[in-house]
């Protein structure tokens, strides 16, 4: 089947690093991405990985792991505009346009 | 503002109704993806419409059905509404082609249900 883990909370500080780890096992894989939602509002497109490494975006970095099947999103310079919750989500068919498998998300409170 | 558009924003209606989603992509993009978020389940894929066909199916009940019109806006229809089905339903499109490339959905504001 198909599995996205990620910690349900966490809590930084403002102006500080923070790393959101996800694990992921399904039966394909065609590309990972992060999305931001805030609160009751639409998820928003962040980052894409498909090979190993590291892709950075101003604050926002996000690395892949294949062999491991694991990902973090680092966030750096935390501002309170950062509390929200980040998703991981996984393309497990070998096509462009098809559907994200999500994790449930990891809810990250910024704190003064 | 992602270019998707959702109606209604809110609903609210009575166990046992039928309800109608709305949903305009981005100019352009064919696909159209519609999911379902609750508290205790996170994002889950319901349905994806490519250029009017029904594209892939995910853990969509059988009293939910969906369609793309040729101009392109889709339309989730719930049916026999229980009170498991309040929840944020999210539509999302994306531009296609051949080439690699991320092929990332944007998502529309959402529709929230509340089936009392």
């Amino acid at each position: 089947g198909q599995n996205i883990d990620q910690p349900t909370e966490m809590t930084a500080t403002e102006g500080a690093i923070v790393q959101i780890n996800c694990t992921y096992q399904t039966s394909g894989f065609n590309g990972l991405f992060w999305y931001q939602q805030h609160a009751g509002e639409a998820p928003t497109f962040l980052s894409y990985n498909v090979l190993d490494g590291l892709e950075e975006k101003g604050r926002f970095s996000s690395f892949l792991s294949r062999s491991k099947g694991y990902s973090y999103l680092l966030l750096k310079e935390l501002q309170m505009k950062d509390s929200a919750s980040y998703l991981c989500a996984v393309r497990d068919r070998n096509s462009g346009n098809t559907p994200l498998v999500f994790g449930k998300g990891t809810r990250l409170s910024v704190i003064a | 503002d992602s270019g998707v558009t959702q109606t209604p924003k809110h609903l609210i209606t009575a166990t046992g109704q039928r309800v109608t989603l709305r949903c305009s992509p981005r100019s352009g993009d064919l696909s159209v993806y519609w999911y379902q978020q609750s508290l205790d389940q996170g994002l889950q894929f319901l349905i994806q419409y490519y250029n009017g066909e029904e594209r892939a199916k995910g853990n969509i009940l059988e009293r939910f059905s969906a369609q793309q019109f040729p101009d392109l806006h889709s339309e989730l229809n719930l049916s026999s509404l229980e009170l498991g089905d309040s929840a944020l339903y999210f539509c999302a499109s994306s531009v296609s082609g051949t080439s690699g490339g991320p092929y990332e959905q944007y998502f529309g504001p959402g529709t929230r249900l509340t089936v009392t």
